[in-house]
């Protein structure tokens, strides 16, 4: 099994549906992370977390919410999806700050 | 705030070497990273520079100069399987310490040709 794994893997999905993209770990790690990517803007973070308790922003939070269910378990909701959203979702995890991340698959987003 | 610049796209021939750069500009600095990015696929772990100078691991090696705000990634013996995206990310510092998370450049898209 994967270390960080991402489900669903690929959703199409209406304007104004709620969707949830949801994340788990048996890294062990405490910090979670998620990022968009979108072609030729690089990786942008959403939202990010140290603990169960802890959540904090990204550089691009509006439109999205997280839940942190559990030290291995963190998923991302868009309550009302629309079509700017559309776009590659990663999941990574870390161990620290002299520690690469550890990234999931993806999930690829598609809002018609 | 944060920036992040490395080129767009780079081609080059296999069995050569390519250095693809990275120059950024934080108000705090922890460290930089390098990934590989293949179409499609998440980013993997490349290497990790927190101090000045050149790391390196077999074919790859990367350079750190905290003063200019520089870096590079320098691939060697290019195969048609680095064919992928490479991207520059920092760990930024504030007050506080550690942000905690990583900020990413665009990516460069390395094209290797026969």
């Amino acid at each position: 099994d994967a270390d960080v794994t991402q489900t669903p893997r690929n959703r199409i999905t209406k304007t104004g549906k709620r969707i949830m993209l949801e994340c788990s770990q048996t890294k062990g790690h405490d910090r979670m992370y998620w990022y968009r990517q979108d072609p030729g803007l690089g990786l942008q973070l959403i939202y990010y977390s140290f603990d169960v308790k802890d959540i904090n922003k990204g550089e691009i939070s509006d439109g999205y919410s997280v839940s942190r269910q559990a030290q291995a378990k963190f998923s991302l909701s868009l309550e009302s999806a629309i079509p700017n959203q559309t776009a590659l979702y990663f999941c990574a995890t870390s161990d620290g700050d002299n520690y690469g991340y550890t990234f999931g698959s993806g999930t690829r987003l598609t809002v018609v | 705030g944060q920036n992040i610049d490395q080129p767009t796209e780079m081609t080059a021939t296999e069995g050569a070497i390519v250095q693809i750069n990275c120059t950024y500009q934080t108000s705090g600095f922890n460290g930089l990273f390098w990934y590989q990015q293949h179409a499609g696929e998440a980013p993997t772990f490349l290497s990790y520079n927190v101090l000045d100078g050149l790391e390196e691991k077999g074919r790859f090696s990367s350079f750190l100069s905290r003063s200019k705000g520089y870096s590079y990634l320098l691939l060697k013996e290019l195969q048609m399987k680095d064919s992928a995206s490479y991207l520059c990310a920092v760990s930024p510092m504030n007050y506080g310490g550690s942000q905690g998370n990583l900020i990413f450049g665009k990516g460069t898209k390395l094209s290797v040709k026969p």
